[in-house]
């Protein structure tokens, strides 16, 4: 069982907006900063939002983050075929004294 | 452009050992932790461990504790990961991952991943 928890799929049509969620607790997302990752079948994950809420350079403006709380999320608008992937979150844990992730959500495109 | 290369995966039996090393290039290796991470087959992403910028610093996973060392090379821009006791459950894919200048910083590029598998 993860520390962070996330829904574990998702689905939407082309061209509609997705919102993958992570939860957590004050001594990982309430005192530091999320990324979010995409996997796609078969290769080595990607960062696709840093520090809550920034996109490394090349990451299409359609994928977003945000946090408050203890909560984040990933939202992706204008879903596309090739969104279809796994999608983690993780962030440091103060207690545990170690990087913690969701469990992944499953996106597929209908 | 950054590059993370690792080898020495395969197959070893329960209760062996097996040493990764993951080569980096395109960044200065010195300014940055790096970590580990592993993914077994079908499952979800399982941070292993990490390594401060100046090797004064690392932690482990309780899954691995006492079983994995971490370590770096500066003089070769090299990251290691010494497994010993290997367990059927260690078997993944292991990926060298770049971290920021801080332990708690997130992780911003991944190397290919190598498979280590466990079995007899």
């Amino acid at each position: 069982q993860s520390v962070l928890t996330q829904t574990p799929s998702a689905s939407g049509t082309p061209g509609q907006r997705v919102t993958i969620s992570c939860s957590g607790s004050n001594s990982n997302i309430g005192t530091n900063s999320v990324n979010w990752y995409q996997q796609l079948p078969g290769t080595a994950p990607k960062v696709l939002i840093y520090n809550n809420n920034q996109r490394p350079s090349g990451v299409p403006d359609r994928f977003s983050g945000s946090k408050s709380g203890t909560s984040a999320s990933l939202a992706i608008s204008g879903l596309q075929s090739d969104d279809e992937a796994d999608y983690y979150c993780a962030v440091w844990d103060d207690s545990l004294h170690a990087r913690v992730f969701g469990g992944g959500t499953k996106l597929t495109v209908l | 452009e950054v590059q993370l290369l690792e080898s020495g995966g395969g197959l070893v039996q329960p209760g062996g050992s097996l040493r990764l090393s993951c080569a980096a290039s395109g960044f200065t290796f010195n300014n940055y932790a790096m970590n580990w991470v592993r993914q077994a087959p079908g499952k979800g992403l399982e941070w292993v461990s990490v390594i401060s910028s100046n090797a004064a610093g690392t932690y482990y996973a309780d899954s691995v504790k006492g079983r994995f060392t971490i370590s770096r090379d500066s003089s070769k821009n090299t990251l290691h990961l010494q497994m010993n006791s290997l367990r059927a459950e260690d078997t993944a894919v292991y990926y060298c991952a770049k971290g920021g200048e801080l332990i708690r910083s997130g992780i911003d590029y991944w190397g290919q991943g190598i498979l280590v598998t466990v079995s007899s």
